[in-house]
C-alpha cells in the first residue's frame, strides 16, 4: 500500500543534543509537509517543500531545519532541542500542481522526548 | 485570516448513539476547502473528507455524513450508530487561496460500550 512513513516512531534525546526525524512516502506526492503537535493541540505547521522549493513558516524556530534530498525523503533536524522541543513530530504529503493544495496524508508520526 | 472553532472540546456517547460534531469557520477567500480528520489515540491523522467552496451537496459514506452550509459557515459531521472504533479526536480544517492548513483544536470523542 502507498504511504507515509516516519522513523522512528519513538525518538529520546537528551536537551542540547542534535536530533533527525526522519519521513518516506511512496505515494510519489510533490508536496511534504512538517508538523508539531503538542499534547491536546492541533498540529502545527514547521514548513513544508513544493517540489525542491523549501517554504518555512514564520514563527517556526531556527531551531527547527529541513532537508529533502530527493521526492521520497525528507527530514527534520533540531539543532538543539529543548524541553519545550518535545512533542509528535507529523510528516505530511499532497499531491500538487499549483493552486490549490489538495488534501494532505499523514504518517503516523514521531513522539519525540527530550530529557 | 482563516479560523476554524470546534466548540466541543469533548464528547461522550454511548454506543449504537448518534453523534454530531460541529465545526464553523471563517475566511475570506471565495474559494477554500474544507476538511475532516480522524485522529485515534495511535496518532495518525486520517482523512476523513474534502469539500470545495462550490459544492454545498451533503455527502453520506456508510455511517459518516457531513452538512455543509455557506449560509451559516458550518461543516458538521455527523456519525450514526456509534461504535467503539469511532473513539478518537477529530479535526476539522480550512484551506483558502494558500497552502496552509488551518485546523480548528478538536473534538475529542469517546464512545462508550
Amino acid at each position: 500500500d502507498a504511504m507515509v512513513i516516519q522513523n522512528p516512531r519513538y525518538q529520546v534525546t537528551q536537551f542540547g543534543k542534535p536530533v533527525t526525524l526522519s519521513c518516506s512516502q511512496t505515494l510519489n506526492h510533490n508536496v511534504m509537509y512538517w508538523y508539531q503537535q503538542k499534547s491536546s493541540q492541533a498540529p502545527k505547521l514547521l514548513f513544508h517543500y513544493y517540489d525542491k522549493d523549501f517554504n518555512n513558516e514564520a514563527d517556526t524556530p531556527d531551531n527547527f531545519q529541513s532537508r529533502r534530498p530527493n521526492t521520497s525523503f525528507c527530514f527534520l533536524d533540531i539543532r538543539s532541542p529543548g524541553l519545550g522541543d518535545a512533542a509528535m513530530y507529523l510528516c505530511a504529503t499532497s499531491r500538487d500542481g499549483g493552486t490549490p493544495y489538495n488534501e494532505q496524508f499523514f504518517g503516523p508520526g514521531t513522539r519525540l522526548t527530550v530529557l | 485570516a482563516q479560523k476554524v472553532t470546534q466548540a466541543q472540546t469533548e464528547i461522550s456517547v454511548v454506543e449504537k448513539e448518534d453523534v454530531t460534531l460541529d465545526c464553523v469557520y471563517e475566511t475570506r477567500d471565495t474559494t477554500y476547502y474544507l476538511f475532516w480528520y480522524k485522529q485515534p489515540p495511535s496518532g495518525e491523522l486520517v482523512f476523513l473528507i474534502r469539500r470545495n467552496s462550490f459544492d454545498e451537496q451533503n455527502e453520506i459514506s456508510g455511517r459518516y455524513s457531513w452538512n455543509f452550509q455557506k449560509s451559516t459557515s458550518s461543516f458538521n459531521f455527523t456519525i450514526t450508530a456509534s461504535q467503539v472504533v469511532d473513539s478518537a479526536v477529530y479535526f476539522c480544517a480550512l484551506r483558502g487561496s494558500n497552502y496552509k492548513l488551518t485546523f480548528g483544536k478538536g473534538t475529542l470523542l469517546t464512545v462508550n460500550p
